[in-house]
């Protein structure tokens, strides 16, 4: 079956760089159509769109945070990597992954991982 | 990207109708999809490509899309159906969600 499972530090401070870490398993992101993204929710908040890789290693990145934002994959690990830089407490959330299939929807997400940002 | 409009909130009485829109310019134009999230849960996807439901979501849970504006229609409401909604569109693959509609269910 499909899951996906984010990783990486649950405390950064202000003005670093987090990495997360998607890793996946029940599908290869290197079959047509199959991306994966990142998606984050601060506390009490909305849904908010972070980044998307696709199978041929396309990029798409939000506009209000692409300078920021840098995702990559390594399809023999079943990984998609996510980095932020110059964290700043409001960046303080949920970050999630999440496949988006041939269905054009996110049909499986991962548990989600808190991060926090604070000195 | 799309810049989606939700109502914050919506109320229904259980066996009630609940209409939650989402609005933006030319919405009709794209696939919208659908989720519902609960109180310290994931995400969930309910509706996709406008109006198809994945397997394991009941057939009370449809939606429509055309013009500006997406409705998500949940029909005989139960109690298990609150929580919050977020629509979301895609423009290529850039995604953007919804601010997201509180249902209560009252």
């Amino acid at each position: 079956q499909v899951t996906l499972r984010e990783s990486g530090p649950a405390l950064v401070k202000p003005t670093q760089t987090l990495t997360l870490t998607c890793t996946f398993s029940g599908f290869s992101l290197s079959t047509s159509g199959m991306c994966v993204g990142w998606v984050r929710q601060p506390p009490g908040k909305a849904l908010e769109w972070l980044a998307l890789i696709d199978w041929e290693d396309e990029k798409y990145y939000s506009s209000s945070l692409e300078t920021r934002l840098t995702i990559s994959k390594d399809t023999s690990k079943d990984q998609v990597v996510l980095t932020m830089t110059n964290m700043d407490p409001v960046d303080t959330g949920t970050y999630y992954c999440a496949r988006r299939s041939y269905i054009t929807a996110y049909d499986y997400w991962g548990q989600g991982t808190l991060v926090t940002v604070s000195s | 990207s799309y810049e989606l409009t939700q109502p914050p909130s919506v109320s229904v009485y259980p066996g009630q109708t609940a209409s939650i829109s989402c609005s933006g310019d030319k919405l009709g134009d794209t696939y919208v999809c659908w989720y519902q999230q609960r109180p310290g849960q994931s995400p969930l996807l309910v509706i996709y490509q406008d109006d198809k439901r994945p397997s394991g979501i009941p057939e009370r849970f449809s939606g429509s899309n055309s013009g500006n504006t997406a409705t998500l229609t949940i029909s005989g409401t139960q109690p298990m159906d609150e929580a919050d909604y977020y629509c979301q569109a895609w423009d290529i693959k850039t995604g953007a969600f919804g601010g997201g509609t509180r249902l209560t269910v009252l």
